[in-house]
């Protein structure tokens, strides 16, 4: 299994600032992913971070809010942009193997709260 | 793209007795079903797996079967007992990536 490292663990933002989220991965992967978890919801993905080129986001998801960075095989970043309260959710990292078995391992989730 | 669909979201059961969740998904490329256990405060953890070449999986008191004609699956969990309680979400990948369904909030009772 992949161990991930994620942080901030929490954190409290004002509304209109940002927060970067960093996942660090103890293996290459080829595949990193971002989903967020609303309270009592499912997880919903936002984007794909590709190494090598510009991530790409499932629909309802924009570049300009939630800005991803993959400098290397083993990290990433999400930026949530210019908060507001609804922004307020868990955001987990997730890297599968891409190999036969496709199993996804999370981080253990950012939970951010916008004030 | 793909839909997958899950029921119930709620579900109680007596402790011992068998629980059963039920998952659609609409994508006919779908070849991988796994299915994750989030208990409060945690990360979703693999509990199960299937991929489209078998038809039922087991590991101890956890099932899972696969009916690819019919496009669902479901998880089987018997001898229920209180440290099952959680949620539970059935997945499917689309391409390289795993798309949840709604989740099931499974109560053991006592």
């Amino acid at each position: 299994s992949a161990v991930i490292s994620q942080k901030p663990s929490r954190d409290i933002c004002q509304r209109g600032t940002s927060l970067t989220i960093q996942c660090q991965v103890d293996s290459q992967v080829t595949m990193m992913f971002w989903y967020r978890q609303q309270p009592g919801q499912s997880l919903t993905l936002i984007a794909t971070a590709n190494q090598g080129s510009e991530a790409t986001y499932e629909s309802g998801f924009v570049i300009d809010k939630f800005p991803i960075s993959r400098p290397n095989l083993t990290f990433s970043t999400l930026t949530v942009s210019n908060m507001s309260p609804e922004d307020s959710s868990i955001y987990l990292c997730s890297v599968e193997r891409a190999t036969l078995n496709t199993e996804a391992f999370f981080g253990q989730g950012t939970r951010l709260t916008v004030v | 793209g793909e839909n997958v669909e899950q029921h119930p979201s709620t579900l109680s059961v007596q402790e011992g007795d068998s629980a059963v969740i039920k998952c659609t998904y609409s994508d006919s490329a779908s070849n991988y079903f796994p299915w994750y256990k989030q208990e409060l405060g945690k990360r979703p953890q693999l509990i199960i797996d299937i991929r489209s070449n078998v038809g039922e999986k087991k590991d101890q008191r956890i099932a899972v079967t696969l009916n690819k004609t019919a496009k669902h699956f479901s998880l089987h969990i018997t001898e229920t007992q209180p440290e099952d309680s959680a949620v539970y979400f059935c997945a499917s990948n689309r391409d390289d990536k795993i798309i949840f369904g709604k989740g099931t909030r499974l109560h053991i009772l006592p």
